[in-house]
């Protein structure tokens, strides 16, 4: 079946230090992953649209220069949360699609856990 | 946004008893589709249910939708202790995004 993992699967920051998170389609090539947030106890929100080779579409709301996202390849994009706040902790959530399922195939990764202290 | 919202917010059940979750949204839909969650992991993909069907089902999966009403139900039957998980509704637009927007989601406990 299809994977997608993430890296790292958690990580503690200090506040005001950018980190990187990585998400690879590892059997398939994604032309187009999604960016997601949870917070506890809650749903996941759309924060950003990756295509393979241009601009990422931001979600209203979501700041482009601090949730930097790359989609260099068409089997990894990366989201970059720069200078950290304690509310950015969340579970950073991504998922891929397939270049040749459809549209409405994403296969989600396992998530990322950020810790902002 | 968040157009979905779910009901219950959660739910707990007895093995073997039936566990029916409702799912109502705002705008219309290309697509709705079904996702668990167990804590604090991934999602996986239960059932998708086009807007032009009306029941969908997949093993002990039954799932319904009716768009005059923007609503849709997931029933599992016969649940199990591993059926334990957040159980998430999400409608995909129709445009060429197709991007999902997940409801509030129930957390279903089923007790052994």
């Amino acid at each position: 079946g299809a994977v997608v993992s993430q890296h790292p699967s958690w990580v503690i920051c200090k506040s005001g230090t950018s980190v990187k998170i990585e998400c690879r389609s590892l059997d398939f090539q994604a032309t187009t992953m999604f960016w997601y947030r949870q917070f506890p106890k809650q749903s996941l929100m759309l924060m950003a649209t990756s295509n393979e080779g241009s601009k990422a579409t931001y979600e209203q709301g979501v700041e482009k220069d601090k949730f930097l996202i790359n989609h260099a390849s068409l089997t990894l994009s990366t989201l970059t949360v720069t200078s950290a706040h304690p509310e950015d902790s969340s579970f950073y959530i991504c998922s891929a699609r397939p270049w040749d399922r459809g549209l409405d195939t994403q296969y989600f990764g396992p998530g990322t856990r950020l810790t902002v202290l | 946004s968040q157009q979905g919202e779910e009901d219950p917010q959660a739910l707990s059940i007895q093995e073997g008893e039936n566990a029916t979750m409702n799912c109502s949204y705002k705008t219309s839909i290309n697509n709705l589709q079904w996702y668990r969650q167990n804590s604090g992991r991934g999602l996986v993909h239960l059932i998708l249910i086009r807007s032009n069907e009306r029941e969908k089902h997949s093993g002990r999966l039954r799932v319904t939708l009716d768009t005059s009403k923007k609503s849709s139900s997931l029933l599992i039957t016969a649940s199990r202790a591993a059926d334990t998980a957040s159980y998430f509704c999400a409608t995909a637009s129709s445009g060429s995004a197709r991007q999902l927007t997940f409801g509030s989601g129930t957390q279903l406990t089923v007790l052994p």
